[in-house]
Order: structure tokens, then C-alpha cells, then sequence
């Protein structure tokens, strides 16, 4: 499993900047990871996904980049609006294994 | 919509007063995962079912149990809450194993 960070990483950016999110992993083994966004008392929601026989997927207004070489998964949120704003968490799959590892999270706070 | 549904929202127990938190699904998935989320971590994985088959996480406390009757129910009975057990509890589905989560609401906690 992956280890649960006590300090949450924290990113403030202004209206109608881009947003990058970062997220390392440790199983060079995970092929399958998914970026959740959390509102301030609500389950988390599913926002994309990439399977690691790819290095790039975009959504709309967010993208996703994966690079196994040095175990980095990122997202990218173009013009971020302040409904963004949010605790974003990665979260990897192993072999199609019993459950998903969730990295550390990271709060992002869109300044209008 | 087909969903996850956890109810209540909000739960209020004394300490040592047993209490059960409920969740339903429309999606018909295998798996029903019950996760405890503390302020800025993390979720992280109590236990799960696929299908009848109870998966216990080798840290979870034994005051922590769960049912599932039948394939859209799922509870999580907390036999003895401590302060300590105050949190989020979220309730999530997948089709099968390696599938991404669909999660309710959650269920905040509080133990006076």
C-alpha cells in the first residue's frame, strides 16, 4: 500500500490560471490510476483515469500525464474556475488488484 | 441515476454507544468498500466485499464490523466508538476488482 501523508500538500492559483497536480508512486507495478476530486464534505468523485500502456489522456479541461520512468502522475486542469477548488487524490491499481491505493492528496484553493 | 447512497449524512454517537451506518447501491457491483477518511488524509480501506466474501484489512480494529445481506446493501457497525473513531466513512462500489470506485456521500461521525 501506499503511504498516508498527516500534512496535505496545498495549491492556490488564480481564476482562468492552469493548475498542475502532482502525484508519486512507489509500485512500478500499478498499471491503472485514477485522479478523484473531493468537495469539503463529500465522497469522492471519479475525474479521469489512465491505464499505464499510455502516457497521456485528456478529458475536458483535464488532462492526465503518466510517466513510469520516474513513477510521476500528473493533472492538468485548464482555466481553473473556482468550483474547482477542491482536495484532489491519486489513486493506483495494481494487477487488476482487490482495491486502489490512494496517494496524499492535494488541496487546491482557486482565487477568484 | 444510478448511484451510491449512504445515509445518514451526519451521525451523532455517544462514546461506547453502538452505532451502524448504511449504504445502498443502484449500480449493481460486485464490490462494496468501506473506507474511514480523517481530516486531510486519505481514505483508507477498512474492508470490503465482493459479492458475500468478507475482505478484512489486517488494521482494522475489531470494533469495526460489517453486513452485507445482499447485493445493493451494505452496512459498517461500530461496536464501541471511541473519540478516536470520529470521522468520514465513505462507502464506495466497483464492477469487479481493478474497476474504478463509485462512492457515496459519506457519512460524517461524530463520537461525544
Amino acid at each position: 500500500g501506499e503511504s498516508v501523508g498527516l500534512h496535505l500538500p496545498t495549491l492556490s492559483v488564480q481564476e482562468g490560471d492552469n493548475s498542475i497536480i502532482n502525484c508519486a508512486y512507489s509500485n512500478s507495478a500499478s498499471d491503472y490510476f485514477i485522479w478523484y476530486k473531493q468537495e469539503s464534505g463529500k465522497g469522492p468523485q471519479f475525474i479521469i483515469d489512465i491505464r499505464s500502456n499510455m502516457d497521456k489522456r485528456q478529458g475536458q479541461r483535464v488532462t492526465v500525464l503518466l510517466n513510469k520512468t520516474v513513477k510521476h502522475l500528473s493533472l492538468q486542469i485548464a482555466a481553473t474556475q473556482p468550483g474547482d477548488s477542491a482536495v484532489y487524490f491519486c489513486a493506483e491499481n495494481i494487477n487488476l488488484d482487490n482495491q486502489f491505493y490512494f496517494g496524499t492528496g492535494t488541496s487546491l484553493t482557486v482565487i477568484p | 441515476d444510478a448511484m451510491v447512497i449512504q445515509n445518514p449524512r451526519y451521525q451523532v454517537t455517544q462514546f461506547g454507544k453502538p452505532v451502524t451506518l448504511s449504504c445502498s447501491q443502484t449500480l449493481n457491483h460486485n464490490v462494496m468498500y468501506w473506507y474511514q477518511q480523517k481530516s486531510s488524509q486519505a481514505p483508507k480501506l477498512l474492508f470490503h466485499y465482493y459479492d458475500k466474501d468478507f475482505n478484512n484489512e489486517a488494521d482494522t480494529p475489531d470494533n469495526f464490523q460489517s453486513r452485507r445481506p445482499n447485493t445493493s446493501f451494505c452496512f459498517l457497525d461500530i461496536r464501541s466508538p471511541g473519540l478516536g473513531d470520529a470521522a468520514m466513512y465513505l462507502c464506495a462500489t466497483s464492477r469487479d476488482w481493478g474497476n474504478g470506485y463509485t462512492f457515496g456521500s459519506g457519512t460524517r461521525l461524530t463520537v461525544v
